[in-house]
């Protein structure tokens, strides 16, 4: 099946700095790419669409100057959270779409960051 | 708009027994449909997905679901439980820009 990769797979860092999370669809294109935050023992939430070329399309009550999304190739798409505190912890999840047959999500193993 | 209902947070079943998971849909056309499962500190896999093709999905590790319009249902069941099946289970109904994700249904295998 279709492999998504994840970089870092964890990541701890100090409040007020940056972290760049990427996401990266290994043997197949992906015009879009999903972004999706799990909190513990919860549901992934999605944070945002993420379309080859053009701009990131955010859900409501998702802060686009925290979460900023790069799809700059039909491979990678990154995320990096600006400036972060805390409660910006979290496992954060990427998916690529398929477009061939099925037109199938492929997940990501996801990042976990951890804000001290 | 379209979403998911997972009716059950929470299943204990013992080794070798049933497995029955339950979700409802709603959406305003003909939805896509997944099972994913998600073990401890591991990404998401894929399970199985219904497009509108047969109603009766089989999956990987013997686990199949049933697309039920008439119930909005869309079920998950495994014949007999194995203990490598513990894990979160997520329902999720698919649209033309993105995925929508049920709360989990957390699975517990007892010996």
């Amino acid at each position: 099946g279709a492999v998504v990769s994840q970089h870092p797979s964890r990541v701890i860092c100090k409040s007020g700095t940056s972290v760049k999370i990427e996401c990266r669809s290994l043997d197949f294109q992906a015009t879009t790419m999903f972004w999706y935050r799990q909190f513990p023992k919860q549901s992934l939430m999605l944070m945002a669409t993420s379309n080859e070329g053009s701009k990131a399309t955010y859900e409501q009550g998702v802060e686009k100057d925290k979460f900023l999304i790069n799809h700059a190739s039909l491979t990678l798409s990154t995320l990096t959270v600006a400036s972060a505190h805390p409660e910006d912890s979290s496992f954060y999840i990427c998916s690529a779409r398929w477009s061939g047959p099925g037109d199938t999500q492929y997940f990501g193993p996801g990042t976990r960051l951890t804000v001290l | 708009a379209q979403s998911v209902t997972q009716l059950d947070s929470h299943v204990s079943v013992s080794e070798g027994t049933p497995v029955l998971l339950r979700c409802n849909y709603s959406s305003s056309y003909s939805p896509s449909l997944f099972w994913y499962v998600q073990h401890p500190n591991k990404g998401l896999q894929l399970l199985l997905k219904y497009t509108s093709a047969a109603t009766l999905v089989k999956g990987i590790n013997g686990f199949e679901a049933e697309f039920k319009k008439s119930e909005t249902s869309f079920h998950l069941t495994k014949p007999s439980a194995h203990m490598s099946d513990a894990a979160e289970y997520f329902c999720v109904v698919s649209g033309a820009n993105d995925m929508r994700f049920g709360a989990g249904t957390r699975l517990t295998v007892k010996p």
